[in-house]
């Protein structure tokens, strides 16, 4: 069974440009979520797609948003990039997102570098 | 604000050392997982606890779920340098939203 796949796996911007990252979940699972990882913060919770809908989202500007596709494959958008949104995005595919045993997948991340 | 606090955030041991990492709430999880991370790629699943007081093992790991589902730690015995990475632990809560501790980052010495 292939993993979560995330492309690209780097990438380099400027300031006030936009980007679009994308993410294949594992072949079942109906729920993505996405991450923000930085040395500072850890990891931050983005937000979470379900049968393309967003069913969780977490603290983050509106310049960051996301949709997920009927395959439920996802892509995240940053828009008007700032220097400190660089970081490792992860992107992470469960069954359901929910329930006692809820069990996240991840993928291997994007590098986004903001210059 | 749900905070995991996860201690110590470094950790360097000789090989054959065991070692305790700490996952720490003031809130109650309705499971908990613990992740290893390793440089320039994603967090790996390491085990889920969901019942208050359990305890699961995977080899020469050993993790442990509060009584009260606040907290939990992770036992390493005989510490190998494949056993280095970041580890991570992460809470699902009842809004059913996962946070994320800051991790430890584990580093041993052959």
């Amino acid at each position: 069974k292939a993993g979560v796949t995330q492309t690209p796996r780097y990438l380099i911007k400027t300031r006030g440009q936009q980007v679009t990252l994308s993410c294949s979940p594992i072949s079942g699972h109906r729920s993505v979520s996405w991450y923000q990882q930085t040395p500072g913060q850890g990891l931050q919770f983005l937000f979470e797609y379900f049968s393309e809908t967003q069913r969780n989202k977490g603290n983050f500007p509106g310049r960051f948003s996301g949709r997920q596709f009927s395959n439920s494959r996802s892509e995240m958008n940053v828009s008007t990039l700032e220097l400190g949104d660089s970081a490792l995005y992860l992107c992470a595919s469960s069954l359901t997102g929910q329930g006692a045993s809820y069990e996240q997948y991840f993928g291997p991340g994007t590098r986004l570098t903001v210059t | 604000t749900q905070l995991l606090e996860q201690s110590p955030q470094f950790l360097s041991i000789q090989e054959g050392e065991n070692l305790t990492v700490y996952c720490n709430s003031s809130s109650v999880f309705s499971s908990l997982q613990w992740y290893r991370q390793e440089p320039g790629e994603g967090p790996v699943l390491l085990v889920t606890v969901v019942t208050g007081g359990e305890v699961k093992k995977l080899k020469r790991l050993t993790f442990q779920f509060g009584d009260a589902r606040k907290d939990s730690s992770l036992h390493i015995t005989a510490a190998q340098p494949g056993d280095t990475g970041l580890y991570l632990c992460a809470g699902e809560n009842r809004d059913d939203k996962i946070i994320f501790g800051k991790g430890t980052r584990l580093h041993i010495l052959p």
